[in-house]
């Protein structure tokens, strides 16, 4: 079975500027949480989608967005970059839809942002 | 949500076991106990997860306390490849993950 994968692997941005990366979850899941991981810290939750839709959001603001396609690919888009928004930015795949907190996550590498 | 404290880090020997602890005082009734790690530029991986009982896999053992206020991820002989972050994280139904800082194990030869 293929894992996830996540594209470009690294970029390099200018404040203002908008970002779309891109994750193929791994075959027979249905679910994709994006996180965003500053150097030195744990990944933040930004938000999971299941069946297309936004399914729960961590504290992240609207310029912050995200879509999944029927394939159960999904992109991440950040509009008007900001310095701070440097950082590794993580997908995670899995198979939900049972209401279980047994479910377990299988995450690609990442895409390394640079936003100058 | 229900949180975890863990150790900034620790250190072990080559081949030795080590005893990762994590306190989750909080934990309710429906969260699971998940550990992953994260292997320098790569993302987390699974490592193991359980509910009430104690659980082994290839990779590890979990032991969870009777009262479920605590955990500790074992690694029964520690290799240089385990040198990561390990994560302790609970998880409900409502479908996400939330990370601490973790654990930064660093194992010497």
């Amino acid at each position: 079975e293929t894992g996830v994968t996540q594209s470009p692997t690294h970029l390099i941005k200018t404040r203002g500027q908008q970002v779309t990366l891109r994750c193929s979850s791994q075959s027979g899941h249905n679910t994709v949480s994006w996180y965003q991981q500053a150097l030195g810290q744990g990944p933040q939750f930004i938000f999971q989608y299941y069946r297309e839709e936004e399914n729960g959001r961590g504290n992240f603001p609207p310029r912050f967005s995200g879509l999944q396609f029927p394939n159960y690919s999904s992109e991440l888009n950040v509009n008007a970059l900001e310095l701070d928004d440097s950082a590794l930015y993580l997908c995670a795949s899995s198979l939900e839809g049972q209401g279980s907190g047994a479910n377990v996550l299988t995450f690609g590498a990442g895409s390394r942002l640079t936003v100058l | 949500d229900a949180k975890t404290t863990q150790p900034n880090s620790m250190e072990s020997n080559e081949e030795e076991p080590v005893h990762l602890p994590c306190n989750h005082s909080t934990i309710s009734g429906t969260d699971y106990i998940h550990w992953y790690r994260q292997l320098p530029s790569q993302g987390p991986e699974y490592v193991i997860h359980g509910l009430t009982s104690n659980v082994n896999n290839r990779m590890a053992s979990l032991a969870i306390a009777e009262d479920r206020k605590s955990s500790t991820l074992i690694l029964h002989r520690a290799t240089l490849r385990d040198a990561a972050v390990y994560y302790c994280i609970l998880r409900d139904r409502i479908n996400d993950m939330r990370f601490g800082a973790g654990t930064r194990l660093t194992v010497k030869p």
